[in-house]
């Protein structure tokens, strides 16, 4: 059973089209972290929030953490095919991190 | 400054045969992290090693193991594979101990067990 759950697991849609993803757990997170992955290479850290309720933008990406630490989304605004990989939002308990299932997103130009 | 780089980035192996991973970290990283990739079960945490010393461990069988080097070069032992073992194998390393710090992970390595 997986500590962070995404949805969703796949997500197809057109460029110029706004998209969420949703990270969710019952467990509280001292931090949670969204990463992107593309075929071939490692995942690549996008942002780290930590402060329950806080929300970060970076470019057309929002990225919000729930007052509760419990959950997060990650919002795109106009996706462009360059967007296009998985995504993974992995919270941190203790010394460790918990990698949630992973949206696969596909932006078609 | 260079990433984080993982050899082999591909292999094949056989059943019951045994596989081992390298790792290096990025230069004056000390913590190195060891994480298995599958379609099914996504990224689960093997172990993270810290100053030679095992510090994390996920929940993962025996025949999972890894070390450390006074360099913080790490490597990851597989023994008696098995055709589940099949999967992209990271490392990531990061400054001190995993939760606290950002990690930085490598391309991987593609296992593959017949």
């Amino acid at each position: 059973t997986q500590l962070l759950e995404q949805s969703p697991q796949f997500l197809s849609i057109q460029e110029g089209e706004n998209l969420t993803v949703y990270c969710n757990s019952s467990s509280v997170f001292s931090s949670l972290q969204w990463y992107r992955q593309e075929p071939g290479e490692g995942p690549v850290l996008l942002v780290t929030v930590v402060t329950g309720g806080e929300v970060k933008k970076l470019k057309r990406l929002t990225f919000q953490f729930g007052d509760a630490r419990k959950d997060s989304s990650l919002h795109i605004t106009a996706a462009q095919p360059g967007d296009t990989g998985l995504y993974l939002c992995a919270g941190a308990r203790g010394n460790q991190f918990y990698f949630g299932t992973g949206t696969s997103l596909t932006v078609i130009p | 400054k260079a990433g984080v780089t993982q050899t082999p980035r591909y292999l094949i192996k056989t059943r019951g045969q045994q596989v081992t991973l390298s790792c290096s970290p990025i230069s004056g990283h000390r913590s190195v992290s060891w994480y298995q990739q599958t379609p099914g079960q996504g990224l689960q945490f093997l172990f993270e090693y810290f100053s030679e010393t095992q510090r994390n461990k996920g929940n993962f069988p025996g025949r999972f193991s890894g070390r450390q080097f006074s360099n913080s070069r790490s490597e990851m032992n597989v023994s008696t594979l098995e055709l589940g073992d099949s999967a992209l194998y990271l490392c990531a390393s990061s400054l001190g101990l995993a939760g606290g710090y950002e990690q930085f992970f490598g391309p991987g390595t593609r296992l593959t067990v017949l």
